[in-house]
């Protein structure tokens, strides 16, 4: 398997510029979170979808955040307009749901990096 | 507020020297403790999950423990392969997908 897909693994904008961050998540998997790192705060839970649904989205900092699942293999995190302190690594996660199992698995991540 | 406390922030090893990285904390009702590994520029990567004090678990050179408190992973026999982050994540009863972490312990293994 491929495991979850990142795309870009890096993305350099300018402060007011729209960022969009896309998922690839694990075949099969009906989970997907995002996560958002930085070296103050560590890893966070912005969102958590399950069967494409957004569940969860009490972890996303303000408005200029917002998360889609379109599909089972496709979702897509979006900045507008970004901020310099919205520099982080920003993790996409997929688990397959089921009594018995909570493992998520982890993407490479993408570096955002805002001027 | 579920809390996650790891430490030491960082440690250095030579390889052979066994340790322990501890994790401690704070959540009403535990369903499931996480253990991650992350090496530079990727995601975690799943080790462990621990569910009930008592509870150990073991992968390769890797055992991780749980208490009522806090979890231990012992690293016996390090090789500078192991030289990682490793992260600590709670997940409460009555939740199935929200994870708490730490800021995990950076292990450097030198040869």
């Amino acid at each position: 398997d491929a495991g979850v897909i990142q795309s870009p693994r890096h993305e350099v904008t300018e402060m007011g510029q729209e960022v969009t961050l896309r998922c690839k998540p694990i075949s099969g998997h009906n989970s997907l979170f995002w996560y958002r790192q930085t070296m103050m705060r560590g890893l966070e839970l912005l969102i958590y979808f399950n069967n494409n649904v957004p569940i969860d989205d009490s972890g996303m900092p303000e408005d200029r955040f917002s998360a889609k699942m379109p599909n089972a293999s496709f979702s897509t995190l979006k900045i507008q307009p970004s901020e310099p302190r919205d520099s982080a690594v920003y993790f996409c996660a997929s688990r397959l749901s089921w009594e018995g199992t909570d493992t998520q698995y982890f993407g490479p991540g993408t570096r955002l990096t805002v001027l | 507020e579920d809390q996650v406390t790891q430490s030491p922030e960082a440690l250095r090893l030579q390889e052979g020297e066994s340790s322990s990285l501890n994790c401690s904390y704070t959540v009403s009702g535990l369903r499931g403790l996480f253990w991650y590994r992350q090496d530079p520029g990727k995601g975690p990567e799943f080790l462990f999950t621990l569910y009930s004090a008592g509870e150990e678990k073991e992968k390769e050179r890797l055992k991780a423990t749980l208490t009522k408190k806090e979890s231990f992973l012992h690293i016996t026999a390090p090789k500078p392969e192991d030289s990682a982050t490793y992260l600590c994540a709670v997940q409460r009863k009555g939740s199935n997908y929200k994870l708490t972490f730490g800021k995990g312990t950076l292990l450097t293994v030198n040869p």
